[in-house]
């Protein structure tokens, strides 16, 4: 089973700074990786997939970068909407298909 | 519009029994992989089982397999999860997901809490 470990646990910043968030796999899941954003009582909602590709309607300012075992997903400029936990998820070597324990992204 | 709709979550006792449905509108149900992922109270996301378009592939995580059996029907646009044997770690709010390309989640239900509990 791949083990994804995402860094930091929470990530404290203000509207406008940029975010930088890592996802670290066990071994290489080339470039078949997925971020998902999640708000308190929603779904999480797709935001890149294959490291880079953003998914229909995310807006420019999310981008994904990585390939092998370590992965970013970087927000230029942080929106108040941005603020909820952010998770890594593979699709490489499956099943089982496997997340990260997620980013909390907090307001400073 | 793509639309997930869960139902079927609830109380229930350990070793009991339930049922999950998973009502797909907006898209061509039948050409999509379709997936169950959980989440227990305030923790990560789990992948919990896969079903490919035909249902000529399934697959569940160790942790279900053996107790959970997903299925679909695809002239109504539905997936299920048949749920045995329930244990107090199954307790979750259980999603629905498409997945157009496998193993990537692009559309979610908005999720039904299962309890397990005496």
């Amino acid at each position: 089973e791949i083990v994804l470990t995402q860094s930091p646990a929470t990530l404290s910043l203000s509207p406008g700074e940029r975010a930088t968030l890592s996802c670290r796999a066990s071994q290489s899941v080339s470039i078949y990786l997925a971020w998902y954003q999640q708000k308190p009582g929603q779904a999480p909602r797709l935001l890149i997939y294959d490291a880079s590709n953003r998914a229909t309607g995310i807006p420019a300012r999310f981008s994904g970068s990585g390939s092998g075992t370590d992965f970013t997903l970087t927000i230029s400029s942080l929106e108040p909407e941005d603020f909820a936990v952010y998770y890594c998820q593979q699709r490489s070597n499956w099943p089982p298909i496997t997340f990260g324990q997620g980013t909390r992204l907090e307001i400073k | 519009e793509v639309q997930l709709v869960e139902s079927g979550g609830g109380l229930v006792k350990p070793g009991g029994s339930l049922r999950l449905s998973c009502a797909a509108s907006g898209f061509t149900f039948s050409g999509s992989s379709m997936n169950w992922v959980r989440q227990a109270p305030g923790k990560g996301l789990e992948w919990v089982s896969s079903i490919s378009s035909s249902s000529s592939y399934i697959y569940y995580a160790d942790s279900v397999k053996g107790r959970f059996t997903i299925s679909r029907d695809n002239a109504n646009n539905s997936l299920y999860l048949q749920m045995n044997s329930l244990r107090a770690e199954d307790t979750a709010v259980y999603y629905c997901a498409r997945a157009p390309i496998v193993g990537t989640f692009d559309y979610w239900g908005q999720g039904t809490l299962v309890t397990v509990s005496s």
